[in-house]
Order: C-alpha cells, then sequence, then structure tokens
C-alpha cells in the first residue's frame, strides 16, 4: 500500500525548533518531488516547501525561508522538515505529499506539474507559551 | 507571490445540483492549475491537474476547464459525497500559491 505517515508534531514555545518526518512506503521514494503542506487551524492550505528527488533542489514560502529546512534521505525513505525559531502563525497541521509531477507539452516545450496525489493525515504543530 | 482568488468562498447546493467554482490567478499561469477537495478531519485529495486532467479514479462528474487567468472546476451533479471544501493551486512559479477554498455545504 502506497503510504505516507508524518511524525514529530507537537508543542513547542516560540522561539523553539523541531523536526518533522515523514515516512514512505509501497512505492519508489527516491523517483518522486516531496513537497510539505500545512494548514492553521480553521484556515484553508499552505504550500510551504519542496525538494527534488535527489535532494539537489529546494523552495521554500517566503515566510519560512530561512527558518525552515526540507531534506530527504532516500536510503531511508523519509522526508524531513527542520523548524527553527518557531512562530506562533507556524501553528498547523503540517502534510507531506508525494508529487508525480506530470508532463505536458506547450509551445514546443515540456514542463511538469505538481499533483500531489498521496498525502500523510498530518502532524499537529503548535506554538505557544 | 501569485495570488489566487476562489469564487464563491461558500455556496449551498442540493444533490443533482450542478456546481461551479472560480478561481482567478492574479498573473497568467499558462495550464498549471490544479483542484483538491477536503473533508473535515482529512487530508486534501487531488482532483484534477493541469486544469482538465482527472486524476485516476476520480468521478467524470468533475471537469475543470481554462486557462489563463480563469479557470472553473464544474461538478456535473452533485452527489452526497462531494460536500466539502474545494482548493485551487497554482504550480506555474515558486511560491506555490493556494486559493482561499470553497466550501460546499447542504441546501
Amino acid at each position: 500500500e502506497v503510504q505516507l505517515v508524518e511524525s514529530g508534531g507537537g508543542l513547542v514555545q516560540p522561539g523553539g525548533s523541531l523536526r518533522l518526518s515523514c515516512s514512505a512506503s509501497g512505492f519508489t521514494f527516491s523517483n518522486f518531488w516531496m513537497t510539505w503542506l500545512r494548514q492553521a487551524p480553521g484556515k484553508g492550505l499552505e504550500w510551504v516547501a519542496n525538494i527534488r528527488r535527489d535532494g539537489s533542489v529546494k523552495s521554500y514560502v517566503d515566510s519560512v525561508n530561512g527558518r525552515f529546512t526540507i531534506s530527504r534521505d532516500n536510503a531511508k525513505n523519509s522526508l524531513y522538515l527542520q523548524m527553527n525559531s518557531l512562530r506562533v502563525e507556524d501553528t498547523a497541521v503540517y502534510y507531506c505529499a508525494r508529487d508525480f509531477s506530470p508532463a505536458y507539452y506547450y509551445d514546443s516545450n515540456t514542463y511538469y506539474l505538481d499533483a500531489f496525489d498521496v498525502w500523510g493525515q498530518g502532524t499537529m504543530v503548535t506554538v505557544s507559551s | 507571490a501569485i495570488q489566487m482568488t476562489q469564487s464563491p468562498s461558500s455556496l449551498s447546493a442540493s444533490v443533482g445540483d450542478r456546481v461551479t467554482i472560480t478561481c482567478r490567478a492574479s498573473q497568467g499561469i499558462r495550464n498549471d492549475l490544479g483542484w483538491y477537495q477536503q473533508k473535515p478531519g482529512k487530508a486534501p485529495k487531488l482532483l484534477i491537474y493541469g486544469t482538465s486532467t482527472l486524476q485516476s479514479g476520480v468521478p467524470s462528474r468533475f471537469s475543470g476547464s481554462g486557462s489563463g487567468t480563469d479557470f472553473t472546476l464544474t461538478i456535473s451533479s452533485l452527489q452526497p459525497e462531494d460536500f466539502a471544501t474545494y482548493y485551487c493551486l497554482q504550480d506555474y512559479n515558486y511560491p506555490r500559491t493556494f486559493g482561499q477554498g470553497t466550501k460546499v455545504e447542504v441546501k
């Protein structure tokens, strides 16, 4: 069964750190881009960061850039999100998602889409004093 | 960052109704748009990517259209399991951005 399982969430004080993990099973992890997304209580979805198959390319939303670090260990089929200098506004359910990156052809060029077809159940991060 | 504006933010509908949700991008995004469905307490589910390509296993009553800045998700005949919140997501550039969501409720 294709599955993603997040762990590592919890309660942390402002300014603190937390490391989230996402364990993948049932598919060849190293073949896929991976993404972290989050959802604050009662709010909409927010894309946080993604990472290329081999870990060589990473992107972040501005609000976490410089504080959060996405990484992966393909030998362990695991994705990580190191979160430092946490703020109250980082409180959210954090999801990891697999991106199967479908290609399409437009104007003689090939482009790759994001398509998050497998999601974890989410892990709650609460930043509060 | 590209802003995605969804409308309406909520709607009330009955089983069998045709439902249309709109997403407008603050700049052109080609066809780089996806739609996700989320039910309370659950992770989102991919419905459509690349504006109009139905994800495997998604019922054909869901369809997507549009290009450039204006996009539409249509549910041709609303079913009981379709009451949920729907989000559009642009993947044209970074950071990826979602619309604010449309909650489809029972009328």
